[in-house]
């Protein structure tokens, strides 16, 4: 799998956005950009992917570079919940349909009330 | 909305004893896998399972390692002989078959397995 930086750890003020970034500067045409996070004593949860386009969902929102070697997760409004380890991983979907998915680790993010 | 679950929350067994995590992915789901996280550090991918066998596992499954798909719901996950370093969470994840897209991994609220 193509490789994924991120920083180790971001902090944001509750109920104000949150950038998180992710670097994919080997990223294949057919890799999916991924993004899970991991609350407290939790198992990881899937928030959002993309291949190309933006995407946006109740949880977050994914903006793509458009030569595909960054993205950046956005969390609208943070909350506390939302505290938390965050994972961007490539996917090459599709080669192998049963693949796992590879965590790294990871953005801490910390929500100061 | 569905989920995997995964039983016990929590094992205490004693070293060279065999354990058998249970999991129950969601339903119409077809790929199967397992990770555990030791205290502290990263998530680890450990097999992945699908048609009724072992497609893909990592260095950490060795011999003391078995997944099993006994019946059309249950998962499982047996250390034969366990040692204390296998204390961690294992977490059982379940993914459905990608059509046109790809498909996002569903995960339990794992297992914390602590070996005494």
């Amino acid at each position: 799998d193509a490789k994924t930086t991120q920083p180790n750890s971001m902090e944001s003020n509750e109920e104000e956005p949150v950038h998180l970034p992710c670097n994919h500067s080997t990223i294949s045409g057919t890799d999916y950009i991924h993004w899970y996070r991991q609350l407290p004593s939790q198992g990881p949860e899937y928030v959002i992917h993309g291949l190309t386009s933006n995407v946006n969902n109740r949880m977050a929102s994914l903006a793509i570079a458009e030569d595909r070697k960054s993205s950046t997760l956005i969390l609208h409004r943070a909350t506390l919940r939302d505290a938390a380890v965050y994972y961007c991983i490539l996917r090459e979907a599709m080669k192998t349909s049963y693949d796992k998915v590879i965590f790294g680790p990871g953005t801490s993010l910390s929500v100061i009330p | 909305e569905p989920e995997v679950t995964q039983t016990p929350s929590h094992q205490v067994t004693q070293m060279g004893q065999e354990v058998i995590l249970r999991c129950v992915p969601i339903s119409n789901h077809l790929y199967f896998y397992w990770y555990r996280q030791i205290l502290g550090q990263k998530v680890e991918f450990l097999v992945s399972f699908y048609n009724n066998e072992i497609s893909e596992k990592s260095e950490i499954f060795d011999d003391q390692f078995s997944v099993e798909r006994p019946d059309g719901s249950n998962f499982t996950l047996k250390i034969r002989s366990t040692k204390l370093e296998d204390s961690a969470m294992y977490f059982c994840a379940s993914r459905e078959v990608p059509r046109d897209r790809d498909t996002e991994a569903f995960f339990g609220q794992g297992t914390r397995l602590t070996v005494v």
